[in-house]
């Protein structure tokens, strides 16, 4: 049963364009989400994370918005630069965050290309 | 310099052998955590510990056993009861408040 979708395996992008990357969750008990960024044969990278009492939350050019009702968050990248290609993973957890050392259930990913 | 180290980056094992997975940290972070990642899937949580000295099973714990003898170590065993462990390793750790961070992997293959 995956509680943590990324529907769209991959997504390419011109240079200097808007990246949508989205993520569907089925499981209510989740409240804190993040995306993660990875190359080949590397670690994921922490991007940006968002608790469920915000929609939005912004860090330079990403920006996640969360909606709840829906289930449905997306990560949005303006303006998308080559270095940007990767694989983008979204993440959630049910233990708000940081208040315990919860474990992520994690997307299947989407590959993102940016292409000069 | 902070960070996760895994070794080897990459391992082969006979079929029937166990193998032991390397994991160090030197962030001072409790909680260690062990996922395994197959082609065009996400990262699945084996094990993780948020203490020395205890550990949980994740969701795909058969096959595979841990340690936590210190804060700084997690290794992970493969054994040769998981019938399919070639996959990429990742460990994580993480502080309270703060998100996991990652080492960079050990890939895993069957001779």
């Amino acid at each position: 049963d995956q509680q943590v979708k990324q529907n769209s395996p991959s997504l390419s992008v011109q240079e200097g364009r808007i990246s949508i990357l989205n993520c569907d969750y089925t499981n209510s008990m989740f409240d804190y989400f993040l995306w993660y960024k990875k190359y080949p044969a590397e670690g994921p990278t922490f991007l940006i994370s968002i608790s469920s009492i915000k929609d939005k939350n912004e860090d330079g050019r990403f920006t996640v918005f969360l909606n709840k009702s829906a289930k449905h968050l997306s990560l949005h990248i303006v303006p998308s630069q080559p270095g940007d290609s990767a694989v983008y993973f979204c993440a959630a957890s049910g233990n708000a965050g940081g208040t315990s050392y919860g474990k992520l259930t994690f997307g299947q990913g989407t590959i993102l290309t940016v292409h000069p | 310099d902070g960070g996760i180290t895994q070794s080897p980056k990459y391992l082969f094992r006979k079929e029937g052998q166990n193998v032991t997975l390397s994991c160090e940290q030197n962030l001072n972070h409790d909680a260690m955590y062990w996922y395994r990642q197959d082609p065009g899937q996400g990262l699945r949580l084996i094990y993780y510990s948020q203490i020395v000295n205890d550990f949980q099973k994740g969701d795909i714990a058969e096959g595979y056993s841990v340690s936590r003898e210190k804060k700084e170590s997690f290794p992970l065993t493969v054994t040769s009861a998981q019938k399919n462990p070639t996959a990429f390793y990742l460990c994580a750790s993480r502080a309270l408040y703060q998100p996991q961070h990652f080492g960079d992997g050990t890939r895993l293959s069957i001779l």
